[in-house]
């Protein structure tokens, strides 16, 4: 059975501050992931995807992914209270009969007090 | 279609009566995922098509669910006598191309209320 795991939260922080999302998986043939927000009542939106070790950033998101570890993270800088949503982690399946298959994690609830 | 299509957006049904959902994908959308969403959770993994072929349908919770995509285009999900443990948001997504490393695009989602 492949996994995704994450905090579940809620993560608290306050406005102007760093929130850290965390994510590891178990499938250790993934190459590609993603992290989507979800606001209440609302579907997923992409937000980040990465593909390599190491660091990608836009704008105020940076993805980190190390596969040694199987762990992806998302740092969000100078948070703000439209911030505040569910954070998913998905994980591509890359190979075997169900490639291109998409995984998502529990998500974790931030929240962002002003 | 500008976006993927979900219908109905509200449903209830009674306890035993059969449903079904429908997805119409962004057209020329080679990937179709259906996903369920309950309350406060990330969206569980249902099925899988590309194009008309149900690659993957381990995540279908019993055999009273179903799915379909006879032309590779628009889906139907169906629910067999359905349980109460069955309310919750079922989720379709498209992608353009069977490969992995692309965007997903989430439809609105139909709410299922089993009564």
């Amino acid at each position: 059975q492949k996994e995704v795991e994450q905090n579940s939260g809620p993560l608290s922080v306050p406005e102007g501050a760093i929130a850290s999302l965390n994510c590891t998986y178990s499938d250790r043939g993934s190459q590609s992931f993603f992290w989507y927000r979800q606001y209440s009542g609302k579907s997923p939106e992409l937000i980040m995807s990465i593909y390599s070790n190491g660091d990608k950033e836009d704008g105020r998101f940076t993805a980190q992914l190390n596969k040694a570890s199987q762990y992806v993270s998302l740092l969000i800088r100078d948070s703000q209270p439209s911030d505040s949503a569910t954070y998913l982690c998905a994980v591509n399946i890359d190979y075997g009969g169900s490639q291109g298959n998409l995984i998502f994690g529990k998500g974790t609830k931030l929240s962002v007090k002003p | 279609g500008a976006g993927v299509s979900q219908s109905p957006r509200y449903k209830v049904a009674k306890r035993g009566q059969d449903v079904a959902l429908r997805c119409d994908p962004i057209s020329g959308h080679v990937s179709l995922f259906w996903y369920q969403q309950a309350l406060g959770q990330g969206p569980e993994f249902l099925t899988y098509f590309q194009n008309e072929a149900q690659l993957d349908k381990s995540g279908l919770p019993s055999d009273r669910f179903f799915a379909e995509r006879p032309e590779g285009s628009v889906s139907t999900l169906k629910i067999q006598r359905t349980q109460q443990e069955d309310s919750a948001v079922y989720l379709c997504a498209s992608r353009r191309r069977g490969a992995g490393n692309e965007k997903l695009f989430f439809g609105s989602g139909t709410q299922l209320s089993v009564l």
